[in-house]
């Protein structure tokens, strides 16, 4: 079974560029989630996604970030435009169960972003 | 508000010592899960455990050994007689039930030969 996977695995782009990340969950997990770990912090959550409804989005740090998860499948996260503050790790992860059965959550690899 | 702490920053030991990871939480839910993540050189985090608020059993995973108190509301990690593969950052989570994980600012241990 292939696990969660994250596109591209490194972003280096301009300050005022717009960046998309990927995300591939695990086939058949309704669950999908957006994390970032900025300068070394602790990992934070972006938002969660129920097949492709927005469960939670209160990690969001502003309206320059969107998210979207078309068909319940493949999730984007993108940044326009990016500011220094958003560089970062942003990981991705999915799971199976609904709220409430703590079902854990499995992660990709994750996108390092550095906006310069 | 949810919290978790992992005092910890760095851990270094030498290859076959026992080492413990810390792990204290936070919370006003009377339900919620703790776990353990792994975050090797490679980057991914590798799910290890979970545990939820009404089994306070230990647990023995071959090297790897969790002791879950709520007494403490701590959930601390022992590796015996680590190895040089157990280098990596740990991560300790909570969830209350929301499918929010909150992280502890993680352990990076060093097992050197």
């Amino acid at each position: 079974e292939a696990g969660v996977t994250q596109f591209p695995s490194h972003s280096v782009i301009e300050k005022g560029q717009t960046v998309t990340l990927r995300c591939d969950p695990i086939s058949g997990h309704d669950n999908l989630y957006w994390y970032r770990r900025v300068m070394g912090k602790e990992i934070k959550f972006l938002l969660h996604f129920v097949k492709e409804s927005k469960q939670d989005e209160s990690g969001m740090p502003n309206n320059r970030f969107l998210a979207e998860r078309t068909g319940g499948t493949y999730s984007t996260l993108k940044v326009q435009p990016a500011e220094l503050e958003d560089s970062g790790v942003y990981f991705c992860a999915s799971s199976q169960g609904g709220q409430g059965t703590g079902q854990p959550q499995h992660f990709g690899d994750g996108t390092r972003l550095s906006i310069l | 508000a949810q919290k978790v702490t992992q005092a910890q920053t760095e851990i270094s030991v030498v290859e076959k010592e026992d080492v413990t990871l810390d792990c204290v939480y936070e919370t006003r839910d009377t339900t919620y899960y703790l776990f353990w993540y792994k975050q090797p050189p490679s980057g991914e985090l590798v799910f290890l455990i979970r545990r939820n608020s009404f089994d306070e059993q230990n647990e023995i995973s071959g090297r790897y050994s969790w002791n879950f108190q709520k007494s403490t509301s701590s959930f601390n990690f022992t590796i015996t007689a680590s190895q040089v593969v157990d280098s990596a950052v740990y991560f300790c989570a909570l969830d209350t039930g929301f499918q929010k994980l909150v992280f502890g600012t993680g352990t990076r241990l060093l097992v050197s030969p």
